[in-house]
């Protein structure tokens, strides 16, 4: 069976430093995979999505990059941090386009 | 640019009651329509998926439905329980598109 891995569960990080976030997929292969963020108070905003190896698609403008360096791999990641980019962070994947699943989110919180 | 709303924001009702949530979308144009729930500080789990073709889908004690030409899809809880306590979102995936549009969400709280 599918499952998705979504790692760390929590984060506290310091203005100004890097950030690393990993997401991968087990049991399928050329998933679309995507990165969305919850802020408090507000809904889900994609922030990135992939239809494949090296493919990275941006919705919004932002201080955060995303690669796909192999095929169930998505990292997000920051050279530095803004207070602003404090939030929930979930990785999704789906094959082709029917259902949505989704990781267990990673708390950011920069400090 | 597809916009999905949803209420009402918060609702709260006693245990056993049935009740309706609401999503509205702007375009019509969709591939499928899908509800989540998400428990405070958790990932969304998938509950129904309906496809653009299909007017409902049934599981358990829910039953979500999908009137594309209005723009509308409602997810019908049948005798809540405290368990069922959590937020609800909606999602639409356009014909267009490979991303999922999200609602706000629906916190629900059921009271024993």
């Amino acid at each position: 069976s599918q499952t998705i891995h979504q790692w760390p569960a929590t984060l506290v990080q310091p203005v100004g430093s890097p950030l690393s976030l990993e997401c991968t997929v087990e049991g399928t292969s050329n998933p679309n995979l995507y990165w969305y963020r919850q802020a408090a108070g507000r809904g889900l905003q994609l922030l990135f999505y992939s239809v494949g190896i090296g493919q990275i698609s941006s919705e919004v403008p932002q201080n955060l990059s995303a690669s796909r360096p192999q095929d169930r791999q998505f990292i997000l990641s920051s050279k530095k941090l803004l207070l602003s980019d404090s939030g929930f962070y979930l990785c999704a994947w789906s094959v082709g386009r029917p259902q949505a699943f989704f990781g267990q989110g990673t708390r950011l919180t920069v400090v | 640019k597809q916009e999905v709303t949803q209420i009402p924001a918060a609702l709260s009702v006693p245990e056993g009651e049935n009740l309706v949530l609401n999503c509205s979308f702007t375009d019509s144009a969709i591939y499928n329509l899908q509800w989540f729930r998400q428990d405070p500080g958790k990932g969304l789990t998938s509950l129904l998926l309906i496809q653009s073709s299909q007017r409902e889908q049934t599981s358990g004690r829910l039953n979500a439905s999908l009137d594309k030409s209005s723009g509308r899809s409602t997810l019908y809880i049948a005798a809540s329980q405290p368990g069922d306590s959590a937020t609800y979102l909606c999602a639409v995936m356009s014909n267009y598109g490979q991303n999922f549009v999200f609602g706000p969400g629906t916190r629900l709280s059921v009271l024993p």
